[in-house]
């Protein structure tokens, strides 16, 4: 079964600054997608970024960016310029591309931005 | 943009009493999903839900859950009769045939068993 595993469950950064966020998974698959997804206090699920695993090219989203190692079934990301609103809980989730079913989410990790 | 919608908000209902949870997923989409998530805790997988029946579920998903779309918008869970334990987050999904098979979250519907 694929797991994905967030080794953070809290982080700080201070406003303006970077965070990085980390993310590992299991899988025996070729073929997936992964996901950053955030959730704010209003516990609503909001997609932040997505990366399809045959594509080697880094996915970013304006502050938002990955960094996806395959080999290393590591998918990380980077918040740049941290704004306030930034603060939140941030899932990582895998989804298989061969089964629409098989979505997987980490623990998550809560990020606070320090004005 | 379009949006996955659910309802209630907020459901308090007494331990025994049957729930339904509602949700209109976005209109062109064709796999549906509810996810749980406990306070605190991980989003968990509920069930699926493509051509008008049940594609997977959860271990989490015994007999006291069900799902159906009854009318081709709404697509509701129902818990038949309640437990502490079902208090949590419940979030619908739904997801098209195209794009990169990204998940559309509703807001949720928090219940909470009293």
């Amino acid at each position: 079964a694929q797991t994905v595993t967030q080794s953070q469950p809290e982080m700080s950064v201070q406003e303006a600054e970077t965070v990085t966020l980390s993310c590992t998974y299991d899988t025996s698959e070729s073929d997936y997608y992964l996901f950053w997804y955030k959730q704010p206090p209003s516990r609503q699920m909001i997609l932040v970024i997505r990366q399809e695993a045959y594509k080697q090219q880094n996915a970013t989203e304006n502050r938002f960016s990955v960094n996806f190692q395959k080999a290393a079934k590591s998918f990380s990301l980077k918040i740049s310029d941290s704004q306030l609103g930034d603060a939140a809980m941030y899932f990582c989730a895998y989804r298989s591309a061969r089964n629409n079913n098989d979505m997987r989410f980490g623990a998550g990790t809560r990020l606070t931005v320090k004005p | 943009e379009p949006e996955v919608t659910q309802t209630p908000s907020h459901q308090v209902t007494q331990m025994g009493q049957e729930v339904i949870l509602r949700c209109v997923p976005i209109s062109n989409h064709l796999y549906f999903y509810w996810y749980r998530q406990i306070l605190g805790q991980k989003v968990e997988f509920l069930v699926s839900f493509y051509n008008n029946e049940i594609s997977e579920k959860s271990e989490i998903f015994d007999d006291q859950f069900s799902v159906e779309r009854p009318d081709g918008s709404n697509f509701t869970l129902k818990i038949r009769s309640t437990k502490l334990e079902d208090s949590a987050m419940y979030f619908c999904a739904s997801v098209g045939t195209s794009g990169a098979n990204v998940l559309t979250f509703g807001a949720g519907s928090r219940l909470t068993v009293l």
